[in-house]
């Protein structure tokens, strides 16, 4: 039974369209986030959600945006894809941020064509 | 900016070896550390959260330390086995400002039977 779920796990899209990346958490966590591993393999933070109020947003562009239909969901929407949004993204949930372990999905592999 | 690095960048050992890894981090403001496994094709999975100076944890073969007055925490692993191969990441959770977990390059290790 997984425990933080995305779906898909890869994405081939055009430039210019508009996706999303569906995360799921059963492990009944309030927090949730979207990190993004860039080109040097880091693992970046873009979004947390912690009780469906977003209190981080990181640098990234509004063409990106998060969406938490209920607290076990936090979905990355993208809109008008470009060529450098190619990545890994990963969604993740903690119960404690910080004091507490993160749990993250399987990743998709975003690739803009 | 913050900065968690970590050293080697890669390790390539013998199956049987014992070998260590160091993550760096500011010594200001410390809240947490967490050291995570992750395995090629796969996600992240957490081993440790450190929160307290002096820290010493293990699971297994694997065990690690944290100096928080210095800014450093070592993972070590006794015995290395071929399934040990994997890149293993240090964060440091920023518990001001934007509070998030800060992820290291990650060192990779690869263990040859």
């Amino acid at each position: 039974d997984t425990a933080v779920s995305q779906t898909p796990k890869y994405l081939v899209t055009q430039m210019g369209n508009d996706k999303s990346i569906k995360c799921e958490q059963n492990l009944g966590h309030d927090t949730m986030y979207w990190y993004k591993q860039d080109s040097k393999k880091f693992l970046k933070i873009m979004f947390s959600y912690n009780n469906k109020e977003l209190i981080i947003n990181e640098t990234v562009p509004n063409r990106f945006s998060p969406k938490s239909p209920d607290k076990a969901h936090l979905n990355l929407h993208i809109n008008s894809l470009e060529l450098g949004d190619s990545a890994v993204y990963f969604c993740a949930s903690s119960q404690v941020p910080g004091r507490t372990e993160a749990f993250f999905g399987q990743g998709t592999r975003l690739t803009v064509v | 900016i913050l900065n968690v690095e970590q050293s080697p960048q890669s390790l390539h050992v013998q199956e049987g070896d014992s070998t260590n890894f160091t993550c760096s981090f500011p010594s200001s403001n410390f809240y947490a550390l967490h050291w995570y496994r992750w395995e090629t094709a796969k996600s992240p999975e957490a081993l440790f959260v450190m929160t307290l100076n002096g820290d010493e944890k293990k699971k297994g073969r694997i065990s690690a330390t944290l100096n928080t007055k210095e800014g450093y925490s070592y993972l070590y692993i006794k015995g290395s086995q071929p399934e040990d191969s994997a890149t293993y990441l240090c964060a440091f959770y920023l518990n001001t400002g934007f509070q998030k977990l800060v992820f290291g390059t990650g060192t990779r290790l690869l263990v040859s039977p």
